[in-house]
């Protein structure tokens, strides 16, 4: 079994929408988890760092972290045009892990 | 804060030279630093973990006298792919982190090193 598990999609959503992105996990020592989004032929730029359980809130975007269930989800709120893009989650005890990415269109 | 430099963005180079890359953390002292390379419309594969001062740490599969990692300071580290041939091609990129040791909260991405070996 993977440490990280992430759906890679594609995902393709009209403007306006709510996009729900998720990852499970199967260390229950991780601590930190972080969600990064990367364009194409850019290095990955981090967006929601959060600790333990709970959510996180900043803009459109929402991190929401469950500890209990190991699941951890991003949602974008309004999503634009420029949304488009992979976003990758990624977690850490010790050691980092990434998920694969899940690639996002969002269709003006 | 916490914003990480590669440099060069690009290269291209013949088959058989050598290519150095360079990451730095501009505004904070990175610890450990990762090096990774992504191919087109995949996920990224880690090559190496390194820590200031001591030797990097290759994932294996990843060939170190191949891929010469060298992390001299808290706010430096050079990947150097020697005697590159076309199949070495790819987007490289680094990333820092800053925490004590055995502990690293996350990373911070440079933008990336897209090296073409004719």
């Amino acid at each position: 079994q993977k440490e990280v598990e992430q759906d890679p999609g594609p995902l393709s959503v009209p403007e306006g929408a709510i996009v729900s992105l998720n990852c499970t996990y199967s260390n229950s020592a991780f601590q930190y988890f972080m969600w990064y989004r990367q364009y194409s032929r850019k290095g990955p730029e981090l967006l929601m760092y959060t600790y333990s359980s709970g959510n996180k809130e900043d803009g459109r975007f929402t991190a929401q972290v469950d500890k209990s269930s190991k699941y951890i989800s991003l949602f974008i709120r309004d999503s634009q045009p420029s949304d488009s893009a992979t976003y990758l989650c990624a977690m850490t005890g010790n050691q980092f892990y990434f998920g694969t990415g899940t690639s996002l269109t969002v269709i003006p | 804060g916490a914003v990480v430099s590669q440099h060069p963005s690009w290269v291209i180079c013949k088959s058989g030279t050598s290519v150095k890359i360079e990451c730095r953390s501009l505004d904070f002292q990175a610890t450990t630093m990762f090096w990774y390379r992504q191919f087109p419309k995949q996920s990224l594969m880690l090559m190496a973990t390194s820590n200031e001062g001591s030797k990097a740490t290759y994932e294996q599969g990843v060939e170190k006298d191949k891929f010469l990692i060298n992390h001299a300071s808290l706010t430096l580290s050079t990947l150097t792919v020697t005697s590159a041939h076309p199949e070495d091609s790819s987007f490289y990129i680094c990333s820092a982190a800053s925490g004590t040791s055995g502990s690293t909260e996350t990373q911070y991405f440079g933008p990336g090193t897209r090296l073409l070996v004719l």
